[in-house]
């Protein structure tokens, strides 16, 4: 079975960077992944996707400090110089044949 | 520009039904499979039902199987989600998504579905 895992939170502080989480169950290391963020309040905002082998392709607007990684089956989020309308949710999204469609459990990022 | 805009959403008693539409504009509809996810409150992205650009395949969440219906009409470049037999616990926002080789890389703003007596 397909599942995405996310740590329910993560802090840092104002101008630092961090780095989010998604574990791919096992079996199922070389899918590729979306990251989506969801302001509060807000409809999500597709960030981009990242392959397996760390190569990304980011959707429109998305600033240059908003980058991905991927390491066997765990694939990142980094975001650097945190601002203050970074602060949100963040889901990872994935996609298999007879699994249908996945979302990790989301991340709530707290910026200091 | 791209945009998807849903609407439709509102209060319904269970056992209800409601039909919700999204609108998309700004990119050659016919071309792409759709996808409506939904938020309950305070929770997390939910999957509920795909279909493909042509309507050829349609897939939804157990969750929602036999009570949802997900239907598109091209000509009008329009998604729609027909939900019947409406639980507490269909109580979400619902969006619609554009879908790029399974993963949703554009949404739309939500509409928000209350089942309630």
């Amino acid at each position: 079975q397909l599942v995405l895992t996310q740590s329910p939170s993560a802090s840092a502080s104002l101008g630092a960077s961090v780095k989010l989480t998604c574990t791919l169950s096992s079996g199922h290391s070389s899918y590729a992944i979306a990251w989506h963020q969801q302001q509060p309040e807000k409809g999500p905002r597709y960030l981009m996707k990242l392959n397996s082998d760390g190569s990304h392709s980011k959707g429109d607007g998305i600033p240059d400090r908003f980058s991905g990684s991927s390491s066997g089956a765990e694939r990142y989020l980094t975001i650097s110089s945190l601002q203050s309308e970074d602060e949100a949710d963040y889901y990872c999204q994935t996609w298999g044949t007879g699994i249908h469609w996945v979302f990790g459990g989301g991340t709530k990022l707290t910026v200091l | 520009e791209v945009q998807l805009v849903e609407s439709g959403g509102g209060l319904v008693k269970p056992g209800g039904s409601l039909r919700l539409s999204c609108a998309a504009s700004g990119f050659t509809f016919s071309s792409y499979s759709m996808n409506w996810v939904r938020q309950a409150p305070g929770k997390g992205l939910e999957w509920v039902s795909s279909i493909s650009s042509s309507s050829s395949y349609i897939y939804y969440a157990d969750s929602v199987k036999g009570r949802f219906t997900i239907s598109r009409d091209n000509a009008k470049n329009s998604l729609y989600l027909q939900m019947n037999s409406l639980r507490a616990e269909d109580t979400a926002v619902y969006y619609c998504a554009r879908d790029l080789g399974g993963l949703f890389e554009t949404w739309g703003q939500g509409t928000l579905v209350t089942v309630s007596s």
